[in-house]
């Protein structure tokens, strides 16, 4: 299984709901990313966690907060978002002979 | 610090002719890995091609390939007999370790239109 899976594939939230995004991967990795990416923009690095710990944190408002309840799970609870926060949210797990980045299809999130 | 630069926002090509999109990359590091990504519009990053610094063979997977000039630190992707399905945003990638852990430079990106 080389696959990442991301659920949902699509949200729409209001700016007080809570909502939480899902990350699943099977392949064994132990470093799992969030990134986000605006509309023909690159990826922007979220979070790292390392064999389940936060490692990295990129200065990322606090009504995103990330969970990683196990080594094939990787979660990111939203709470008061902006509609600026609009965006495709990728998940990212590391590993393989090159220690290659294996991205997840993605969650489109509005925030309305 | 690493930078990655795609000089093309937009390329185009007819089905079954070959393009190429340019990808220049600054470091002062001796290893490291570089990477071309498509992204089609269903918004999946998905790896065309990696390359190693170490090695000076040209990576090349079916119809992809790269020229890989370490010294003028240039790493272009060939697409060749160019199919509809080719049609992405395609970034290039540099691959580093910071903080101890592994990181992704990415540069702007090129949209890749594919005309029948």
């Amino acid at each position: 299984d080389t696959e990442v899976t991301q659920t949902p594939k699509h949200l729409v939230m209001g700016m007080t709901n809570k909502k939480s995004l899902k990350c699943e991967q099977h392949m064994g990795h132990r470093a799992m990313y969030w990134y986000k990416q605006k509309a023909k923009k690159p990826p922007e690095l979220m979070f790292v966690y390392s064999y389940e710990k936060l490692s990295i944190n990129e200065s990322v408002p606090s009504r995103f907060s990330p969970e990683c309840p196990n080594s094939s799970l990787l979660n990111l609870h939203l709470h008061a978002l902006q509609p600026e926060d609009s965006a495709l949210y990728l998940c990212a797990s590391i590993g393989g002979r090159a220690n290659e980045q294996f991205f997840g299809p993605g969650t489109r999130l509005t925030v309305l | 610090a690493q930078t990655v630069t795609q000089s093309q926002p937009e390329m185009s090509v007819q089905e079954a002719e070959t393009v190429t999109l340019s990808c220049t990359y600054d470091t002062s590091e001796s290893d490291y890995y570089l990477f071309w990504y498509k992204q089609p519009p269903s918004r999946q990053m998905i790896l065309v091609i990696r390359q190693e610094a170490y090695k000076q063979q040209n990576a090349t997977e079916n119809r992809f390939s790269v020229n890989f000039q370490k010294a003028a630190k240039s790493f272009s992707l060939k697409i060749s007999d160019s199919q509809l399905g080719d049609a992405a945003m395609y970034f290039c990638a540099y691959r580093t370790i910071s903080g101890g852990y592994n990181k992704l430079i990415f540069g702007a990106g090129t949209r890749l239109a594919v005309h029948p």
